[in-house]
């Protein structure tokens, strides 16, 4: 079975602009969540999609959107970027089938804005 | 609200001596707990996790976790750490349990292993 990937690995905005970060679910998989990492901390939870649709949002402003599309991939826009979007944005996948209930994370992208 | 705390931001321990990674949490509800493991510039990977049973539990390369509800307490233990243990572990809780887990994770811990 493929693994969570992430794409692009690394990037650099500059202040104002926008970004996309494209996950690529673990076959079987029909959950998606994105969280930030800023340096030095833990993941913070950004929001999940479950069926294509917004399952759950964490503390972060609209700018941040996402969509899941039927294949269960998912993007992540963050608009108006700022110098604080600067972290590791992880992608995990997880499945409500069956007991599992572990979420998978891809290699995650470094978001850099200058 | 749920939370995660890990007190050691970073944990140094010379090769095969023993470590404990500190990790309690705060949650009115029954949790699912986790411990992942980070390495320089990687994604997370899922050391172990408790959801149900027995409380201690146990990972293929020789960490174990004991779950303590009444200290509500889930730390991570090894006897013997190697050089290639050396990484970032994160204490992680499920906010709603079941397969669509929302998770919620400490701050980390570095454990550096030194010859």
């Amino acid at each position: 079975e493929t693994g969570v990937t992430q794409s692009p690995t690394h990037l650099i905005k500059t202040r104002g602009q926008q970004v996309t970060l494209r996950c690529s679910s673990q076959s079987g998989h029909n959950t998606v969540s994105w969280y930030q990492q800023a340096l030095g901390q833990g993941p913070q939870f950004i929001f999940q999609y479950y069926r294509e649709e917004e399952n759950g949002r964490g503390n972060f402003p609209p700018r941040f959107s996402g969509l899941q599309f039927p294949n269960y991939s998912s993007e992540l826009n963050v608009n108006a970027l700022e110098l604080d979007d600067s972290a590791l944005y992880l992608c995990a996948s997880s499945s409500t089938q069956g007991e599992s209930t572990e979420a998978f994370f891809g290699q995650g992208t470094r978001l850099t804005v200058v | 609200a749920q939370s995660v705390t890990q007190l050691d931001s970073q944990v140094p321990v010379f090769e095969e001596a023993p470590v404990e990674l500190r990790c309690n949490y705060s949650s009115s509800v029954s949790v699912y707990l986790f411990w992942y493991v980070q390495y320089p510039n990687q994604g997370l990977q899922l050391l172990l996790k408790y959801l149900s049973g027995s409380t201690l539990v146990e990972s293929i390369n020789g960490f174990e976790a004991e779950f303590n509800k009444s200290q509500t307490s889930f730390h991570l233990r090894k006897p013997s750490v190697h050089i290639s243990d050396t990484a970032e572990y994160f204490c992680a809780v499920s906010v709603n349990g079941g397969a669509t887990n929302k998770l919620i994770f400490g701050t980390g811990t570095l454990l550096a292993v030194q010859p």
